[in-house]
């Protein structure tokens, strides 16, 4: 079975500081990771995702997220906020590659706030 | 990336009604799609596992009576809401999955 837990449903950050977005995750086997972005009303965009190579993972607008198995973390961060980036965040887990049958199990999800 | 269309992104209804929510994968065939509730300030619930061309899978606690999910070709996975209440009233999302997930763009419905 998989899990993730996102600490702080809510995020706030000004314009131009570090974005860090915690996600900590539960997996009996190898986990792969994904961090997905919604919009309001709108469905999820993969930011990025971790399949067992490289732990350091760059993803899409500059986003990128770090897989440490000795935390079990995989944390988001952005060096430089920016308002486009205000949005709710989920992290998400899987048994698998996300093909065919295996599921995505997700956190409750994190809103950030970009304030000027 | 690939393209999910869901159709329709709202939807009113008066209870008692049925409601159908397509899912289309636009550029790849998806064997299998899934569909998610998702509650306002809530994360994405997993209702249900589409197979195309077998019967879907249900999470424990989704009524299958209730939301009828339909698989019938490779690129098209539909979900009806049937008599609906106003209870039912929530963002839908649907994914379809090749080598990664890729999701619709939601489906809000509003029973009243």
């Amino acid at each position: 079975a998989q899990s993730v837990t996102q600490l702080g449903s809510h995020v706030s950050v000004s314009e131009g500081a570090l974005v860090l977005l915690r996600c900590n995750y539960s997996s009996s086997v190898p986990p792969y990771l994904f961090w997905y972005v919604q919009y309001p009303n709108q469905g999820l965009q993969l930011l990025l995702k971790y399949t067992s190579a490289a732990t350091l993972v760059k993803g899409i607008n500059g986003f990128e997220a770090e897989f440490k198995k000795s935390e079990t973390s995989f944390h988001l961060t952005k060096p430089s906020a920016h308002m486009s980036d205000a949005a709710e965040y989920f992290c998400a887990v899987s048994g698998g590659v996300t093909g065919g049958g295996n599921k995505l199990t997700f956190g409750t999800g994190t809103q950030l706030k970009v304030e000027l | 990336g690939a393209v999910v269309s869901q159709h329709p992104s709202r939807v009113i209804c008066k209870s008692g009604t049925s409601v159908k929510i397509e899912c289309r994968s636009l550029d790849f065939q998806a064997t299998t799609m899934f569909w998610y509730r998702q509650f306002p300030k809530q994360s994405l619930m997993l209702m249900a596992t589409s197979n195309e061309g077998s019967k879907a899978t249900y999470e424990q606690g989704v009524e299958k009576d209730k939301f009828l999910i339909n698989h019938a070709s490779l690129t098209l996975s539909t979900l009806t809401v049937t008599s609906a209440h106003p209870e039912d009233s929530s963002f839908y999302i649907c994914s379809a999955q090749n080598t990664e997930a890729f999701f619709g763009q939601g489906t809000r419905l509003t029973v009243v």
